[in-house]
């Protein structure tokens, strides 16, 4: 397995447009999490997943915001009409559900600009 | 929400020197995780902890559950530890410790030569 992998690794958009993320987890991980990233803070928590079952959303994610994660195996983050403070990273990292493996892997990230 | 408060935000030290770096957070919790962020995003998992001490190479991480508080050392620091070492902690106590964190803004730490 290679990991968490995040595609695009960077997408440049017009203000309106919607944008979407791919995140692959490490094949055996039924959580997965995306969480945003501006540039010198750390990650805010958006919303994650325990297998195809999406437990919480942050009050962060906007109607604007929609993650889906079907058969419980990759997930996609949209974006609908996107504004210039939906720039960002999107973090993606997913974990086994055991209480003595909760160690999170994190993806490379998709760094999105709004124009 | 947990608020998760590190310190120091920046700091610089020479090579070989011992580091340190604090995390404070407001609500009980299971465990805390220690995270590493190069240049460019990627973000690695470097301890996960919900008592005592974890060892790992020159990187030993400790907590003290009843003061709220952790800490991330670096013995005979390198120019390649240089990163953005960020702490996160759940909401609260909980069976597994790693849903929804709350992130702390990170310490951003430079090994000169």
């Amino acid at each position: 397995d290679t990991g968490v992998s995040q595609d695009p690794r960077h997408k440049i958009t017009k203000r309106g447009q919607n944008v979407t993320f791919r995140c692959d987890p490490i094949s055996e991980h039924n959580r997965l999490y995306w969480y945003r990233q501006t540039l010198g803070q750390g990650p805010e928590f958006l919303t994650y997943f325990q297998n195809e079952a999406q437990l919480e959303k942050s009050r962060l994610l906007s109607d604007r915001f929609s993650a889906e994660r079907p058969k419980g195996s990759f997930s996609t983050l949209e974006i609908q009409r996107t504004e210039q403070g939906d720039s960002a990273m999107y973090l993606c990292a997913s974990s086994s559900y055991r209480p003595d493996t909760g160690e999170l892997f994190f993806g490379e990230g998709s760094r999105l600009t709004v124009l | 929400k947990n608020e998760v408060e590190q310190s120091p935000q920046n700091l610089t030290a020479q090579e070989g020197e011992f580091i340190t770096i604090n995390c404070s957070y407001s609500v009980g919790i299971s465990a805390l995780h220690w995270l590493q962020q190069h240049p460019g995003g990627g973000i690695v998992s470097l301890f996960m902890l919900s008592s005592g001490k974890k060892k790992h190479g020159r990187l030993i991480a400790t907590i003290n559950i009843q003061e709220k508080h952790s800490s991330l050392h670096i013995t005979a620091s390198h120019p390649r530890d240089s990163a953005v070492y960020i702490c996160a902690a759940p909401p609260r106590v909980s069976n597994f410790g790693n849903e929804k964190l709350t992130f702390g803004t990170g310490t951003r730490l430079t090994i000169i030569p």
